[in-house]
């Protein structure tokens, strides 16, 4: 059964203080790798697409990265409005569906 | 470019009820998703949909659920007789071919 599994379940950083969320997939034939980020109350946003392994993206503080196994998001001198839970989604080959981890929930403190 | 957009934005039904929750995908996007968020779960699929047509629905229950994207108008997710089991965050989702786009969410509550 395909499964995406993220970890940490939480994690508290300092403002300033970087870090990594890992994301580990099993699915057959990964034609994308997603990143969202949801805030509480609301539907998740769109932040990274990664195709194959060695493919690296970025957006602000944040920076997406894939292996043929995981991928990590790393947050580079977090701010407190990073705070929210970022989840990890993969499409398998052959079908449109994204298949979920639980997320990890980041609290940045000031 | 208005985002995806669901309404209603919460809901109560009580048991037996029937709800429905609607979705209006981008602009220009034809691929509709729709998923549920249990608590302390994560985001699960349910369905697929083009115009029309029901592409992928191995995410519904087989009893009391139902989706339809019809040639005009917004999709829809219909849920017969609720159970408190039911009791979620709804989200649609819609693409124009690759990313997904999420909507706000429904939350349905069932009393």
């Amino acid at each position: 059964e395909d499964q995406v599994t993220q970890s940490p379940e939480a994690l508290r950083l300092q403002e300033g203080e970087s870090s990594s969320l890992n994301c580990s997939y099993t699915v057959s034939g990964l034609r994308g790798l997603f990143w969202y980020r949801q805030d509480p109350g609301k539907g998740p946003e769109f932040l990274f697409t990664l195709y194959s392994a060695g493919e690296e993206k970025e957006k602000e503080r944040l920076k997406a990265t894939l292996t043929k196994k995981e991928s990590f998001l790393h947050i580079t001198a977090p701010k407190p409005e990073d705070s929210a839970t970022y989840l990890c989604a993969a499409k398998e080959g052959g079908s449109e569906k994204l298949v979920f981890g639980k997320g990890t929930k980041l609290t940045v403190n000031p | 470019n208005a985002g995806v957009m669901q309404n209603p934005r919460h809901l109560v039904r009580r048991r037996g009820q029937e709800a429905r929750l609607r979705c209006s995908p981008m602009k220009g996007h034809s691929h509709v998703y729709w998923y549920r968020q249990l608590p302390e779960e994560g985001l699960k699929f349910m369905v697929y949909l083009q115009k029309e047509n029901i592409i992928d629905e191995s995410g519904m229950p087989k009893e009391r659920f139902s989706a339809e994207f019809p040639k005009e108008g917004p999709s829809i997710l219909r849920i017969q007789q609720v159970v408190r089991g039911d009791s979620a965050a709804y989200f649609c989702a819609s693409s124009p071919g690759g990313e997904q786009y999420f909507g706000p969410g429904t939350r349905l509550t069932v009393t």
